[in-house]
Protein backbone atom coordinates (compact mmCIF):
# COMPACT_ATOMS: atom_id res chain seq x y z
CA UNK A 1 0.00 0.00 0.00
CA UNK A 2 1.33 3.50 -0.58
CA UNK A 3 -0.69 4.80 2.22
CA UNK A 4 -1.85 8.20 2.02
CA UNK A 5 -0.65 10.25 -1.18
CA UNK A 6 -0.43 13.93 -1.51
CA UNK A 7 0.91 16.51 -5.06
CA UNK A 8 1.87 18.50 -5.72
CA UNK A 9 5.62 18.50 -2.48
CA UNK A 10 5.65 21.90 -3.38
CA UNK A 11 3.80 25.47 -5.02
CA UNK A 12 4.51 28.88 -5.01
CA UNK A 13 0.91 30.69 -6.27
CA UNK A 14 0.49 34.65 -6.71
CA UNK A 15 -2.04 36.34 -4.86
CA UNK A 16 -5.64 35.69 -6.13
CA UNK A 17 -4.86 32.81 -8.27
CA UNK A 18 -6.50 29.14 -7.54
CA UNK A 19 -5.36 25.77 -7.21
CA UNK A 20 -6.66 21.99 -6.12
CA UNK A 21 -4.40 20.00 -3.49
CA UNK A 22 -4.70 16.45 -4.28
CA UNK A 23 -4.77 13.47 -1.77
CA UNK A 24 -5.47 10.08 -2.32
CA UNK A 25 -5.31 6.60 0.17
CA UNK A 26 -5.70 3.06 -0.78
CA UNK A 27 -6.71 1.79 2.53
CA UNK A 28 -10.32 1.90 1.61
CA UNK A 29 -10.67 3.89 4.81
CA UNK A 30 -13.97 5.95 5.17
CA UNK A 31 -12.62 8.82 7.18
CA UNK A 32 -10.67 11.22 5.32
CA UNK A 33 -9.45 15.18 6.76
CA UNK A 34 -7.03 18.26 5.48
CA UNK A 35 -5.08 20.28 8.00
CA UNK A 36 -2.69 23.17 7.96
CA UNK A 37 0.30 23.46 9.70
CA UNK A 38 1.74 27.07 10.04
CA UNK A 39 5.43 27.51 11.55
CA UNK A 40 5.70 26.70 15.60
CA UNK A 41 2.21 25.83 15.60
CA UNK A 42 0.52 22.65 15.72
CA UNK A 43 -1.93 21.20 13.24
CA UNK A 44 -5.39 22.66 12.61
CA UNK A 45 -8.65 21.10 10.93
CA UNK A 46 -10.02 22.51 7.71
CA UNK A 47 -12.03 19.90 6.17
CA UNK A 48 -13.13 15.87 6.98
CA UNK A 49 -15.24 13.71 5.36
CA UNK A 50 -16.74 10.45 6.81
CA UNK A 51 -17.32 9.09 2.92
CA UNK A 52 -17.98 9.58 -0.25
CA UNK A 53 -20.45 12.72 -1.08
CA UNK A 54 -20.11 13.68 2.98
CA UNK A 55 -17.71 16.63 3.89
CA UNK A 56 -18.00 19.11 6.41
CA UNK A 57 -16.21 22.37 7.91
CA UNK A 58 -13.30 22.17 10.75
CA UNK A 59 -11.93 24.82 12.94
CA UNK A 60 -10.63 26.82 9.68
CA UNK A 61 -12.22 26.53 6.58
CA UNK A 62 -12.74 29.73 4.69
CA UNK A 63 -11.18 30.19 1.80
CA UNK A 64 -10.90 26.60 0.98
CA UNK A 65 -13.42 23.74 -0.83
CA UNK A 66 -13.81 20.12 -0.64
CA UNK A 67 -14.93 17.50 -2.57
CA UNK A 68 -15.32 13.87 -1.71
CA UNK A 69 -16.59 11.51 -4.70
CA UNK A 70 -14.82 8.89 -4.00
CA UNK A 71 -13.60 7.06 -1.31
CA UNK A 72 -10.18 6.77 -2.23
CA UNK A 73 -9.77 10.67 -3.01
CA UNK A 74 -10.67 14.39 -0.89
CA UNK A 75 -8.88 17.01 -3.05
CA UNK A 76 -8.68 20.51 -1.56
CA UNK A 77 -9.44 23.77 -3.17
CA UNK A 78 -7.80 27.15 -2.12
CA UNK A 79 -9.57 29.81 -4.63
CA UNK A 80 -8.31 33.61 -4.51
CA UNK A 81 -4.80 32.74 -2.53
CA UNK A 82 -3.93 35.02 0.08
CA UNK A 83 -0.75 35.40 1.66
CA UNK A 84 -2.84 33.81 4.86
CA UNK A 85 -2.64 30.61 3.08
CA UNK A 86 1.37 30.38 3.29
CA UNK A 87 1.50 27.08 4.70
CA UNK A 88 2.07 23.51 5.02
CA UNK A 89 -0.96 21.42 4.35
CA UNK A 90 -1.67 17.73 5.52
CA UNK A 91 -3.80 14.95 4.01
CA UNK A 92 -4.84 11.92 6.67
CA UNK A 93 -7.41 9.20 6.52
CA UNK A 94 -8.95 7.18 8.95
CA UNK A 95 -10.65 3.80 8.90
CA UNK A 96 -13.52 4.69 10.63
CA UNK A 97 -14.51 5.86 14.02
CA UNK A 98 -13.64 2.84 15.88
CA UNK A 99 -10.14 2.20 17.94
CA UNK A 100 -7.97 2.84 15.08
CA UNK A 101 -5.11 5.41 14.05
CA UNK A 102 -5.35 8.28 11.41
CA UNK A 103 -2.31 8.37 8.86
CA UNK A 104 -0.76 11.31 7.32
CA UNK A 105 0.38 11.96 3.87
CA UNK A 106 3.84 13.69 3.53
CA UNK A 107 2.18 17.45 3.13
CA UNK A 108 1.91 19.90 0.21
CA UNK A 109 4.24 22.91 1.42
CA UNK A 110 2.14 26.26 -0.33
CA UNK A 111 3.66 29.50 -0.40
CA UNK A 112 0.92 32.65 -1.51
CA UNK A 113 3.33 35.93 -2.75
CA UNK B 1 -13.46 24.03 22.65
CA UNK B 2 -10.75 21.64 23.29
CA UNK B 3 -7.08 22.97 24.00
CA UNK B 4 -3.98 21.14 23.88
CA UNK B 5 -0.80 22.10 25.51
CA UNK B 6 2.58 20.54 25.19
CA UNK B 7 5.34 21.15 27.72
CA UNK B 8 8.59 22.16 27.48
CA UNK B 9 8.13 23.55 23.74
CA UNK B 10 11.89 22.74 23.49
CA UNK B 11 13.80 19.96 24.77
CA UNK B 12 17.94 19.23 25.10
CA UNK B 13 19.19 16.17 26.41
CA UNK B 14 22.61 14.16 26.13
CA UNK B 15 22.31 10.58 24.72
CA UNK B 16 20.88 7.88 27.02
CA UNK B 17 19.09 9.46 29.37
CA UNK B 18 15.38 9.24 29.52
CA UNK B 19 13.19 12.14 29.06
CA UNK B 20 9.36 12.87 29.66
CA UNK B 21 7.02 14.67 27.25
CA UNK B 22 3.70 16.35 28.51
CA UNK B 23 0.73 17.19 26.58
CA UNK B 24 -2.47 18.04 28.85
CA UNK B 25 -6.20 19.01 27.76
CA UNK B 26 -8.51 20.87 29.06
CA UNK B 27 -11.58 18.74 28.12
CA UNK B 28 -11.50 14.99 29.66
CA UNK B 29 -14.28 13.85 27.36
CA UNK B 30 -12.14 12.56 24.91
CA UNK B 31 -12.19 8.99 22.97
CA UNK B 32 -8.84 8.66 22.44
CA UNK B 33 -5.32 10.18 22.56
CA UNK B 34 -2.50 9.44 19.58
CA UNK B 35 1.19 10.55 20.04
CA UNK B 36 2.68 11.42 16.92
CA UNK B 37 6.55 12.04 15.67
CA UNK B 38 7.58 14.94 12.93
CA UNK B 39 10.99 14.98 11.54
CA UNK B 40 11.63 18.61 9.82
CA UNK B 41 10.00 18.67 6.74
CA UNK B 42 8.09 15.47 6.73
CA UNK B 43 4.89 14.48 7.72
CA UNK B 44 3.51 12.96 10.64
CA UNK B 45 4.72 9.18 11.87
CA UNK B 46 1.99 7.54 14.43
CA UNK B 47 3.97 6.15 17.73
CA UNK B 48 1.22 5.34 20.23
CA UNK B 49 -2.55 5.63 20.30
CA UNK B 50 -4.37 4.91 23.93
CA UNK B 51 -8.27 4.48 23.73
CA UNK B 52 -9.89 6.75 26.90
CA UNK B 53 -10.45 3.29 28.75
CA UNK B 54 -6.68 2.46 29.02
CA UNK B 55 -3.82 4.20 31.16
CA UNK B 56 -1.04 3.00 29.29
CA UNK B 57 0.57 1.97 25.78
CA UNK B 58 3.80 0.19 25.08
CA UNK B 59 6.38 0.48 22.12
CA UNK B 60 9.67 -0.43 22.25
CA UNK B 61 11.36 2.53 24.39
CA UNK B 62 8.12 4.48 24.34
CA UNK B 63 5.46 4.49 26.57
CA UNK B 64 2.40 6.56 26.97
CA UNK B 65 0.44 7.08 29.91
CA UNK B 66 -3.14 8.68 29.85
CA UNK B 67 -4.84 9.63 33.04
CA UNK B 68 -8.43 11.57 31.62
CA UNK B 69 -9.88 12.39 34.55
CA UNK B 70 -6.98 15.30 35.13
CA UNK B 71 -6.75 15.80 31.35
CA UNK B 72 -2.82 14.46 31.08
CA UNK B 73 -0.86 12.69 29.30
CA UNK B 74 2.90 12.28 29.28
CA UNK B 75 5.25 10.41 26.60
CA UNK B 76 8.14 8.41 28.14
CA UNK B 77 11.32 7.99 26.42
CA UNK B 78 14.09 5.39 27.53
CA UNK B 79 17.68 5.27 26.70
CA UNK B 80 17.50 8.65 24.05
CA UNK B 81 19.15 8.28 21.23
CA UNK B 82 20.47 11.27 18.43
CA UNK B 83 17.61 9.50 15.97
CA UNK B 84 14.59 10.65 18.26
CA UNK B 85 15.25 14.04 17.86
CA UNK B 86 12.68 15.31 16.26
CA UNK B 87 9.56 17.30 17.07
CA UNK B 88 6.74 15.08 19.53
CA UNK B 89 2.57 16.22 19.18
CA UNK B 90 0.12 14.87 21.07
CA UNK B 91 -3.43 15.09 19.64
CA UNK B 92 -6.91 14.34 21.21
CA UNK B 93 -9.66 12.69 19.70
CA UNK B 94 -13.04 13.81 20.88
CA UNK B 95 -14.81 11.35 19.01
CA UNK B 96 -16.62 13.54 17.18
CA UNK B 97 -15.90 12.28 13.45
CA UNK B 98 -12.73 11.14 14.94
CA UNK B 99 -11.51 14.42 14.35
CA UNK B 100 -7.97 15.39 16.20
CA UNK B 101 -7.11 18.55 18.22
CA UNK B 102 -3.51 19.12 18.02
CA UNK B 103 -0.76 20.45 21.14
CA UNK B 104 1.79 22.63 19.38
CA UNK B 105 4.84 20.13 19.87
CA UNK B 106 7.85 19.45 21.88
CA UNK B 107 11.18 19.66 19.84
CA UNK B 108 13.51 17.12 21.01
CA UNK B 109 17.05 17.18 20.44
CA UNK B 110 19.49 14.36 21.79
CA UNK B 111 23.33 15.15 21.54
CA UNK B 112 25.86 12.87 21.24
Amino acid sequence: NAGVTQTPKFRILKIGQSMTLQCAQDMNHNYMYWYRQDPGMGLKLIYYSVGAGITDKGEVPNGYNVSRSTTEDFPLRLELAAPSQTSVYFCASRRDSSYNEQFFGPGTRLTVL
Amino acid sequence: KQEVTQIPAALSVPEGENLVLNCSFTDSAIYNLQWFRQDPGKGLTSLLLIQSSQREQTSGRLNASLDKSSGRSTLYIAASQPGDSATYLCAVDTGTASKLTFGTGTRLQVTL
